[in-house]
């Protein structure tokens, strides 16, 4: 079972930050936060991962809690093509599988 | 550098045929995974293979799926004889070995079979 909690659904002005929350209160010390959205009718796509320092890629941000206990992937101008169901996931280290939950849908609105 | 290829897009059988799908993972990557969406469900993890070894298949729902990759290179994945709970995504990632450390897992566009 997924070990994150994440809303179900949010909305985003076009153009504007998306900030996406996710809790992982279980998380332990040798897991990473992973985030994938998937587009719909494509596979899902990598965006970050990080262990405990705060992570940015040319695609978002990764801000991780200083207990580790909670993470938000910041967009930071959010286009129409954002739209995607997105997954925050726990992963131990190693080549371990991902486990995915339900993962908020995000919708970005003109 | 091309992306995990999966093959066919579609694929539509009758119930109690054979259906074997295939992927193409990213080149050099020795870790490749299978899963699948079922509708209305998360996506559920069904094996990781290292090379050519099966490393977890946890995740396979019954013995009617069996999956292979010879020569550690493509994957194929068979479902003999399919039923009607087989339909859904099929999707195949795979990731560069790093021994502990952590490589993000990479996925193809899917397989969408149909089962009638």
């Amino acid at each position: 079972d997924a070990k994150t909690t994440q809303p179900p659904s949010m909305d985003c002005a076009e153009g504007r930050a998306a900030n996406l929350p996710c809790n992982h209160s279980t998380i332990s010390g040798n897991e990473y936060v992973y985030w994938y959205r998937q587009i719909h009718s494509q596979g899902p796509q990598y965006i970050i991962h990080g262990l405990k320092n705060n992570e940015t890629n040319e695609m978002a941000s990764l801000i991780i809690t200083e207990d580790r206990k909670s993470s938000t992937l910041i967009l930071p101008h959010a286009t129409l093509r954002d739209t995607a169901v997105y997954y925050c996931i726990v992963r131990v280290l190693g080549n371990t599988p991902l486990v995915f939950g339900k993962g908020t849908r995000l919708s970005v609105i003109a | 550098e091309a992306g995990v290829t999966q093959f066919p897009s579609h694929s539509v059988i009758e119930k109690g045929q054979t259906v074997t799908l295939r992927c193409d993972p990213i080149s050099g990557h020795d870790n490749l995974y299978w899963y699948r969406r079922v509708m209305g469900k998360e996506i559920k993890f069904l094996l990781h293979f290292v090379k050519e070894s099966k490393q977890d298949e946890s995740g396979m729902p019954n013995n009617r799926f069996l999956a292979e990759r010879t020569g550690g290179t493509y994957s194929t994945l068979k479902v003999q004889p399919a039923e009607l709970e087989d339909s859904g995504v099929y999707f195949c990632a795979s990731s560069l070995n790093r021994g502990i450390a952590n490589s993000p897992l990479h996925f193809g566009n899917g397989t969408r079979l149909t089962v009638t």
